[in-house]
């Protein structure tokens, strides 16, 4: 079926240190992946996405990799910084349906 | 521009009642769809719409109806209202769905 799935649930690092959070789809036509940042009762906002014939993509401290072959990609922060703490979500595009659907969350907390 | 806006923010409803969850958008977007967020669940897509006049299900579309006479307003209808209807609800538009999705704020319904 249609789903992403999304870990860990909860991450905790400490400040400076690196986080990293996977995701895998289920459709190997799945062609965009965008990541989303949640801060406590804010909206979802667009952080950082990737199209499936790039294999990694960098802004600043995040990056996300693509690995389509096996269906999976990752967000990558380095350098933590306690304002980085907030839920990411990622997402995949489902060619056949046109849907975008999304991850469970991971609730991040940086500590200074 | 005002983006993506919903209306309203805060809703209390007993069961069996319903209601219209408003969403409008100034960006002449073609694609909208309305996200229900349950701790632990992430953003499940409820219905979507990719033009004036053309409207899909999602993954939970149980209980709820959406139309799409113009390009701005996507309005989410809940036809009985049951404790379960107890979310966040999201709405968001973008240029299609490799595109960025820009999320309104918000609407917290509780039903009881």
């Amino acid at each position: 079926g249609e789903n992403v799935e999304q870990h860990p649930s909860t991450l905790s690092v400490q400040e400076g240190d690196s986080a990293v959070i996977k995701c895998t789809y289920s459709d190997s036509a799945s062609n965009y992946f965008p990541w989303y940042k949640q801060e406590l009762g804010k909206r979802p906002q667009l952080i950082i996405d990737i199209r499936s014939n790039v294999g990694e993509k960098k802004d600043q401290r995040i990056a996300v990799t693509l690995n389509k072959t096996a269906k999976h990609f990752s967000l990558h922060i380095t350098e933590t910084q306690p304002e980085d703490s907030a839920v990411y979500f990622c997402a995949a595009r489902y060619i056949n349906t046109d849907k975008l659907i999304f991850g469970t969350g991971t609730r991040l907390q940086v500590f200074p | 521009n005002a983006g993506v806006t919903q209306t309203p923010k805060f809703q209390v409803l007993k069961t069996g009642q319903s209601m219209t969850l408003q969403c409008a958008q100034d960006m002449n977007h073609e694609y909208m769809s309305w996200y229900r967020q349950d701790p632990g669940m992430g953003l499940r897509l409820i219905h979507y719409s990719v033009g004036a006049g053309i409207t899909d299900q999602g993954e939970v579309p149980n209980g709820y109806n959406v139309s799409r006479s113009t390009t701005e307003d996507f309005p989410l209808r809940l036809l009985s209202a049951a404790p379960s209807q107890t979310s966040v609800y999201f709405c968001a538009s973008s240029d299609g769905l490799v595109y960025e999705q820009y999320f309104g704020p918000g609407t917290r319904l509780t039903v009881t």
